[in-house]
């Protein structure tokens, strides 16, 4: 079936450490994009990127890295340099950054310890 | 700059009733799209319904229909005969849209109100 992966779905971190969230699609779209989601809040634009080995900072793209390297996948790193890491992040994707509709994966829990 | 107001932290509605989650926006642009994402507990975005500024006539997707007054700047979902199912966090959306000379439509970026917590009782 098409749709979007987030891997892993529950994962705990120490301070100071960085973390790498995984998200692959399998629809051929060709942009993708990562939101932070905090308790009582809607989603927040990390990054996003329209094609291969390209990507652009969103509104809270400050503590997050990025890499693009292939159409499927679109890792994001959780930095050190992250002050509040603790959170639901998501995933999605599109056939093109402007058409309208997103698809989204299901998520992943990130706890700092 | 856009803003997405959703002013219902939780809504309760009994199984088999109607129910209207409200939404608000703020744009200068005349030209825009509304989305309905459904969150259920397990967390993935679930796409709804859309209506593009310049739509005629409300949208309407199975049991959804967007109520959309433009000059009140409201986009409300209304979710008749209301499921158990139906239980989860709804949120509205926005993107700014933009004609291209070639024809078609681009869209800018896609920004979230804070959700509503719909509940159905039995």
């Amino acid at each position: 079936d098409g749709g979007i992966t987030q891997s892993p779905k529950y994962l705990f971190r120490k301070e100071g450490q960085n973390v790498t969230l995984s998200c692959e699609q399998n629809l051929n779209h060709d942009a993708m994009y990562w939101y932070r989601q905090d308790p009582g809040q809607g989603l927040r634009l990390i990054y996003y990127s329209q094609i291969v080995n390209d990507f652009q900072k969103g509104d809270i793209a400050e503590g997050y890295s990025v890499s693009r390297e292939k159409k499927e996948s679109f890792p994001l790193t959780v930095t050190s340099a992250q002050k509040n890491p603790t959170a639901f992040y998501l995933c999605a994707s599109s056939i093109g950054h402007n058409t309208g509709e997103l698809f989204f994966g299901e998520g992943s829990r990130l706890t700092v310890l | 700059a856009q803003k997405i107001t959703q002013t219902q932290p939780g809504m309760f509605v009994q199984e088999k009733e109607a129910v209207t989650l409200d939404c608000t926006y703020d744009t200068s642009d005349p030209s825009y799209g509304l989305f309905w994402y459904k969150q259920p507990s397990s967390g993935e975005m679930i796409f709804l319904i859309y209506q593009g500024s310049y739509d005629q006539q409300n949208a309407t997707e199975g049991r959804y229909s967007l109520n959309f007054q433009k000059a009140r700047k409201s986009a409300n979902l209304v979710i008749s005969a209301s499921q158990l199912g139906d239980s989860a966090m709804y949120f509205c959306a926005m993107r700014e849209a933009y004609s291209l000379s070639a024809g078609g439509t681009s869209y800018g970026k896609l920004t979230f109100g804070q959700g509503t917590i719909l509940t159905v009782h039995p």
